[in-house]
Parts: C-alpha cells; structure tokens; sequence
C-alpha cells in the first residue's frame, strides 16, 4: 500500500520568506508527527497529532513554527519569517495507535534557507 | 525524561565480517526499542522492534538486536555485513507510561555504518 508522501520533496527560500511542507500519512494511521533532521545530527521532535486530541507541541523550537492536521489526516508544516538555521530535512511520520506505536516515515523534505 | 545514546559515530567493518552498532537508553519505567536505517536521501526505514517477551529480536536484512535491562543496551547486531548495508542507523526508544497516549520517539544522534569490499 502507499506509504507517507511528503511534498515538496526540495525546498529552497530566502530568509523572511513563509514556506508550507505537506504530510500525507498512511491511511487509517491516527497519529501523525514531524521531526527535523540537521546535518550532523539525530531527529529533533518537533510535534505530535493523535486524532482529535490536541497536539503535543513541545518540540517546537519557536512560535514561528506551527502544524495543523485537518480532518484527521493530511497535516501542513508552517515555517514563518524563515531563518537560515532553519534549514534541515523535515520528515513526517504515522503511526496506529495501538500496540508499539511503530512509525513509519517519509522521504522527507529538504529545506534550504538562503 | 526519556534518552538515547549511540556512543559510536561512525563504524567500519570488512565485508563478511560481524557487526554491531551500539545503543544505550534510559527511561524511568518499561521501554519500547527501535532501530531505523537511513539510505542516502531516503527516509527512515524500520528495522526492528523489542516489546516485551524474548530479548534477541530479529529484524529486516538479517538485523537483530539483544535488549540487555541491566545493562540499559540494545544493541544491534548482524553476523556477516554486506556492503550494501552501509548506511546511517538510528536507535529509538518510547517510554511505556500506563495510561499516558503520547507515543513520541525519542532518537539517538544516529551511527554511520561503512561496510568496506
């Protein structure tokens, strides 16, 4: 079956400029999450969506960042007034709920801030 | 507060060789223990998993890992690499918590694999 998409798949901006990063999840998959991945580094949590609950934003580095998730499935990553630090590969995850919480993760998008 | 460490950043190792790639964690209760492996340019792909019951566990691609709780390790594991095993693998791990819903991963800074011919 279709894994989770990411679109775009490259990204490339200018500092100050917004960008959206989209999430398709695996259907029937209730909870959704986005890490950021920097050179050098491991997966930085960044938020968490189970159903209808609220979110779990803890991992947001700053208020420029926000996510939503509409009807349960697709989610938008919202980057305002981009900053060069900003740029990394932004990967999206679904899991069941049940069980283990196995995720299973997309390609991933890869911004670059200039 | 849950954490991962890999305390290796990089691991060589001959074609046909063993290999292992080391993980320790710490969680104040019960975990739950995933490897990942990371193609160039590809998403994480999952590997294997410990729950509960048997502490080897047996993976993808001939992986399996041996959840150690008195040592905290998870270590995973293959007994003869392949060079198409070089790649970037990532331990996670998940805090059991009763009750709780939150089913966040918490990752290690990833070790590079290199399997050389």
């Amino acid at each position: 079956g279709a894994g989770v998409s990411q679109s775009p798949s490259n990204k490339v901006t200018e500092k100050g400029k917004d960008v959206e990063l989209r999430c398709d999840p695996i259907s029937g998959h209730t909870a959704l999450y986005w890490y950021r991945q920097s050179l050098g580094q491991g997966l930085e949590f960044l938020i968490y969506f189970q159903g209808n609950s609220a979110p779990d934003k803890s991992g947001l580095p700053s208020d420029r960042f926000s996510a939503e998730r509409t009807g349960g499935s697709v989610s938008t990553l919202t980057i305002q007034r981009t900053q060069q630090e900003d740029s990394a590969v932004y990967l999206c995850a679904s899991s069941l709920k049940t069980g283990s919480g196995e995720q299973y993760f997309g390609p991933g998008t890869r911004l670059t801030v200039t | 507060a849950q954490s991962v460490a890999q305390p290796e950043d990089q691991v060589n190792v001959a074609e046909g060789n063993p290999l292992t790639v080391k993980c320790t964690y710490s969680v104040s209760g019960n975990p739950y223990l995933f490897w990942y492996v990371q193609y160039p340019n590809r998403g994480l792909q999952f590997l294997l998993k410990y729950i509960t019951g048997d502490n080897l566990v047996k993976g993808s691609y001939g992986f399996e890992a041996e959840f150690n709780k008195s040592q905290t390790s998870f270590h995973l594991k293959k007994p003869s690499a392949l060079v198409s095993d070089s790649a970037l693998y990532f331990c996670a791990v998940r805090e059991i918590i009763p009750g709780a819903g939150s089913y966040q991963l918490t990752f290690g800074k990833g070790t590079k694999l290199s399997v050389i011919p």
